[in-house]
């Protein structure tokens, strides 16, 4: 069973450019969450998918991102326009259930914004 | 709202020493309490979680952590740490009614010399 596979692993964009980060969870897990991680800190949560489902996105910037996890594929973080603050590693992480059930985190996705 | 804190921002140590990472929560509900460890370069994997029950969980790698639900703490220990345990643990919480999301604290390097 293939862990979490997260791509790109490095991208770089300019300012003002889209970033578009992919998840591919882990096979029959139907829960996605996504987290970013700011240089010197840890983890911010982001959002919570379930398969076509937003279910949280409490911890999402107002403007510039989104996320969607469609019933077929792997499941999108997208940031618009890109700005320097965007630039950080964003790990996903895939649970069957949610709930308390463990999450697999992928490897990551380290965006650097020029 | 819920907060997490990890009191050492870096913890050295000597091969074969025993080690305490401390984590601290606050919430005013039920939390499920977890212990992740990062290698450089990598996701997240999980040492261990509490859900509920004993308050002493044992983990992978000779990890253990106890949940003390008065002092509201989830320390981690291990009696005798070896080179490979270098990497950055993160202390997390989950509130139950929360759909699983992980609120992290600031993560403690822990660095394990010969």
């Amino acid at each position: 069973n293939a862990g979490v596979m997260q791509n790109p692993r490095h991208l770089v964009r300019r300012r003002g450019q889209e970033a578009r980060l992919r998840c591919s969870p882990m096979k029959g897990h139907s829960h996605v969450y996504w987290y970013r991680q700011l240089p010197e800190e840890g983890l911010k949560f982001m959002v919570y998918l379930q398969k076509e489902n937003i279910i949280d996105e409490s911890g999402m910037p107002k403007e510039r991102f989104s996320a969607e996890f469609p019933k077929e594929g792997p499941s999108i973080l997208r940031i618009q326009q890109v700005v320097r603050g965007d630039s950080a590693a964003y790990f996903c992480a895939s649970s069957p259930q949610g709930l308390t059930d463990t999450q697999y985190f992928g490897p990551g996705t380290r965006l650097t914004v020029l | 709202a819920q907060s997490v804190t990890q009191l050492d921002s870096q913890v050295p140590v000597f091969e074969e020493a025993p080690v305490e990472l401390r984590c601290n929560y606050s919430s005013s509900v039920s939390v499920y309490l977890f212990w992740y460890v990062q290698y450089p370069n990598q996701g997240l994997q999980l040492l261990l979680k509490y859900l509920s029950g004993s308050t002493l969980v044992k983990g992978i790698n000779g990890f253990e952590a106890e949940f003390n639900k008065s002092q509201t703490s989830f320390h981690l220990r291990k009696p005798s740490v070896h080179i490979s345990d270098t990497a950055e643990y993160f202390c997390a919480v989950s509130e139950a009614n929360q759909g699983g999301k992980l609120i992290f604290g600031q993560g403690t390097e822990l660095s394990v010399k010969p």
